[in-house]
């Protein structure tokens, strides 16, 4: 079956500006993940849905960005008032073990770029 | 709090040489390990986890609990073997298991 997709694969954007990454699992997956990737960096955790809820959400950076999970299948991760220092790949994983166990399956990344 | 450490940003061997990536990490309790792999040009996947004890394309790592160490080998080193390995621990935070990445370490092998 189809793996994890991520839209845009690549995002440019101004300082300021509010933008949203997409992330779609793999089919019944009921585990996501989205992690930050800078250069030279390996993933950072940002924050975890089991379901439809976020069961960790720690690693979000502050206020300014945000993720949701309506349905328990496709997320979104929100960023709004982009700074320069967001620019980075933007990961996102889904696994089906509940509790956060199990391997986790890699999207191919949001390149986000703000000028 | 969970971390991993790779001291090693890149590693030059030449094709048939053995490889040992480094990976140290420190968790209180008792960790799950990874090595997750990302070849050029393509997504980050899982490369091999301690509890499953096997052996992925000739490359294995042994959980040494007393160094804290999770180092990946391989005798002979092939040229496929280049990409951006990473070591991971999943951990127990808050009800679930949270996976901490380390900084990475690209192997080059030399033809």
């Amino acid at each position: 079956g189809a793996g994890v997709s991520q839209t845009p694969s690549n995002k440019v954007t101004e300082k300021g500006k509010y933008v949203e990454l997409r992330c779609d699992p793999i089919s019944g997956h009921t585990a996501l993940y989205w992690y930050r990737q800078s250069l030279g960096q390996g993933p950072e955790f940002l924050i975890y849905f089991q379901g439809t809820g976020a069961a960790d959400d720690s690693g979000l950076p502050n206020d300014r960005f945000f993720a949701v999970r309506p349905e328990g299948s496709v997320s979104t991760l929100k960023i709004q008032r982009t700074e320069r220092g967001d620019s980075a790949v933007y990961l996102c994983a889904s696994s089906s073990g509940g509790g956060g166990s199990g391997t986790q399956y890699f999207g191919p990344g949001t390149r986000l770029t703000v000028l | 709090a969970q971390r991993v450490t790779q001291p090693e940003k890149l590693l030059s061997v030449f094709k048939g040489a053995p490889v040992e990536l480094k990976c140290n990490y420190s968790y209180s309790g008792s960790p799950e390990l990874f090595w997750y792999v990302q070849y050029s040009r393509q997504r980050l996947q899982l490369l091999l986890r301690h509890i499953s004890r096997e052996s992925i394309k000739g490359f294995t790592a042994d959980l040494n609990k007393g160094e804290t160490s999770f180092h990946l080998k391989k005798p002979f080193a092939q040229e496929e073997d280049s990409a951006m390995y990473y070591c991971a621990l999943s951990g127990h935070s808050g009800g679930y298991q949270k996976v901490t990445f380390g900084t990475g370490t690209k192997l080059q092998v030399i033809p």
